[in-house]
């Protein structure tokens, strides 16, 4: 069940740059997707989120694009600090949710 | 702090052996989620309870199951445990299917 997909393992960046951190869905029922953000050790933490009846969606250094005739969404995050440094899941709910396999971003200093 | 917690944090047991996840969910949520995260793996979806009966279930293996109490809170058991199900086992909560969930800290279940 590959309706989610993130297709990068992982992203290096460097300090103070953008990290843009993709995810592609294939069903076209899905309307809310979500971000979440893990460090080792812990549990998943929501990061921000976005309703399919928008494009964009912005919470200081975090946006969030939606682009429904593509079935992909971005989470871009600037300036690139290096507490952002984690496992970022993408998630998309139709009657339940389903997450991507996750992508492991490195801030460099 | 998620609100949602899980216990035990660590577990350490045989193979052939069962054991039980616990967790309690955020208050005011009905819905409870089961995930698995073997190592450097997503989160493998298991199952999902709402309010007390089964709403959705994923890629869970016929030796664990799981219930959710009159209290909301849920309990995850697997049975004849094998070295491959050494995991980090999480919980989540909220209160419709289509809301955030909020993720419990998980239980690392260690398998030897």
């Amino acid at each position: 069940d590959q309706q989610v997909k993130q297709n990068s393992p992982s992203l290096s960046v460097q300090e103070g740059r953008i990290s843009i951190l993709n995810c592609d869905y294939t069903n076209s029922m899905f309307d809310y997707f979500l971000w979440y953000k893990k460090y080792p050790a812990e549990g998943p933490t929501f990061l921000i989120s976005i309703s399919s009846i928008k494009d964009k969606n912005e919470d200081g250094r975090f946006t969030v694009f939606l682009n429904k005739s593509a079935k992909h969404l971005s989470l871009h995050i600037v300036p690139s600090q290096p507490g952002d440094s984690a496992v970022y899941f993408c998630a998309a709910s139709a009657e339940g949710m389903r997450f991507g396999a996750g992508t492991r971003l490195t801030v460099k200093p | 702090d998620s609100g949602v917690t899980q216990t035990p944090k660590h577990l350490i047991t045989a193979t052939g052996q069962r054991v039980t996840l616990r967790c309690s969910p955020r208050s005011g949520d009905l819905s409870v989620y089961w995930y698995q995260q073997s190592l450097d793996q997503g989160l493998q979806f298991l199952i999902q309870y709402y309010n007390g009966e089964e709403r959705a279930k994923g890629n869970i293996l016929e030796r664990f199951s799981a219930q959710q109490f009159p209290d909301l809170h849920s309990e995850l058991n697997l049975s004849s445990l094998e070295l491959g199900d050494s995991a980090l086992y999480f919980c989540a909560s909220s209160f419709t299917s289509s809301d955030t969930q909020y993720f419990g800290p998980g239980t690392r279940l260690t398998v030897l």
